[in-house]
């Protein structure tokens, strides 16, 4: 019964498709976060979603899109891939926006080639 | 500016002997602290976290933390490791201000040495 779950563990591709990863949590929580994870393990926040709404866009390429269809989900499209974005995402989620913990997905490796 | 430093990248040690990780931060607005843990191959996980009250807090697997307000300061420490505390250590710090941003350290790699 996995809290936040990524699909695909694993996306390979080449330089210039489009690809997207999905996102799901079953905790009912009201905030959803994408971040980027680099080959040295630094962990960088993308984007933060609460109740739909986009409340944390970091710099980050706008080939990056993420779509929040409910409160459940938040999914994220990229367009144009390049060698740069192979790194793991990971989805996480938490209650609320105010400090709460967040509950991390298990990541997903994207390697572009 | 708000930042989080962990100094270490990495820590080795031998099993059974106490390990301390350092967090530090910097802040002029109150904070949320939290340390993660990430096994290989997975997601992160929380450790413990410290919102307020007693600075000494107790966490998962042995692991405990002191918020040191004074010297914005918040390190990991374990009396014993074992080798499954073999991982990626990351600090985290939300800043109480208006959009409670949190930021995580570089992380630092525990290894456990037998």
């Amino acid at each position: 019964d996995t809290a936040v779950s990524q699909t695909p563990k694993y996306l390979v591709t080449q330089m210039g498709n489009d690809k997207s990863i999905k996102c799901e949590q079953n905790l009912g929580h009201d905030t959803m976060y994408w971040y980027k994870q680099d080959s040295k393990k630094f962990l960088k926040i993308m984007f933060s979603y609460n109740n739909k709404e986009l409340i944390i866009n970091e710099t980050v390429p706008n080939r990056f899109s993420p779509k929040s269809p409910d409160k459940a989900h938040l999914n994220l499209h990229i367009n144009s891939l390049e060698l740069g974005d192979s790194a793991v995402y990971f989805c996480a989620s938490s209650q609320d926006n105010r400090g709460s913990e967040q509950y991390f997905g298990p990541g997903t490796r994207l390697t572009v080639t | 500016a708000q930042s989080v430093t962990q100094l270490d990248s990495q820590v080795p040690v031998f099993e059974e002997a106490p390990v301390e990780l350092r967090c530090n931060y910097s802040s002029s607005v109150s904070v949320y602290l939290f340390w993660y843990v990430q096994y290989p191959n997975q997601g992160l996980q929380l450790l413990l976290k410290y919102l307020s009250g007693s600075t000494l807090v107790k966490g998962i697997n042995g692991f405990e933390a002191e918020f040191n307000k004074s010297q914005t300061s918040f390190h990991l420490r374990k009396p014993s490791v074992h080798i499954s505390d073999t991982a990626e250590y990351f600090c985290a710090v939300t800043f109480m201000n208006r959009d409670d941003k949190i930021i995580f350290g570089k992380g630092t790699r525990l290894h456990i040495l037998p």
